[in-house]
């Protein structure tokens, strides 16, 4: 079993939708669990991240973490067609500094 | 707003020879990283970096790979002697704190071993 599964899409949704991506896991330790945003043949970039359960917020974006079922999502609000780009969930469990990816969810936003 | 960067952009080498990757990491960040992304698949952990020692590396990081902070402001990764397999987004980061939850990382190094 994968240590973290992200279905690859693709997703294509109109313009104003909402957008849900998820990601499961297998490693009851990871405790930090980031989305990060990759345009096409560049770095990925930074969303946001949790700790431990719970939700968190950051303008148009949410994400969510139920640690009981090992489940996270990012949720996007009245998504944009600049919001196209793949979506990678990562992880991190304490006391290591290496993230784990998953192999990212490609999102389009059509106009 | 701080950024990491990364030169080149876009790396062409022949089997066999040595390449020297380079990063600027964001100025007031302590912790280092190299993650490498093989066209198609995930992005992987390759190695971190603190006070001028390796702190964790994975097992993709063999002899082959090396990193060195020649310079209050450098950090590059030397890969020895290429193959065709190294071929590869290679993604320099950095996180201000021990946790790498925040790391933020550069625009990567597109390296083509031909």
């Amino acid at each position: 079993q994968k240590e973290v599964e992200q279905d690859p899409g693709p997703l294509s949704v109109p313009e104003g939708a909402i957008v849900s991506l998820n990601c499961t896991y297998s490693n009851s330790a990871f405790q930090y669990f980031m989305w990060y945003r990759q345009y096409s043949r560049k770095g990925p970039e930074l969303l946001m991240y949790t700790y431990s359960s719970g939700n968190k917020e950051d303008g148009r974006f949410t994400a969510q973490v139920d640690k009981s079922s090992k489940y996270i999502s990012l949720f996007i609000r009245d998504s944009q067609p600049s919001d196209s780009a793949t979506y990678l969930c990562a992880m991190l469990h304490g006391g290591t500094r290496q993230l784990t990816f998953g192999s990212g969810t490609q999102l389009t936003v059509l106009p | 707003e701080p950024e990491v960067t990364q030169t080149p952009s876009h790396q062409v080498t022949q089997m066999g020879q040595e390449v020297i990757l380079r990063c600027v990491p964001i100025s007031n960040h302590l912790y280092f990283y190299w993650y490498r992304q093989i066209l198609g698949q995930k992005v992987e952990f390759l190695v971190s970096f603190y006070n001028n020692e390796i702190s964790e590396k994975s097992e993709i990081f063999d002899d082959q790979f090396s990193v060195e902070r020649p310079d209050g402001s450098n950090f590059t990764l030397k890969i020895r002697s290429t193959k065709l397999e190294d071929s590869a987004m290679y993604f320099c980061a950095s996180s201000e704190g021990f946790s790498a939850a925040e790391a933020f990382f550069g625009q990567g190094t597109r390296l083509t071993v031909v």
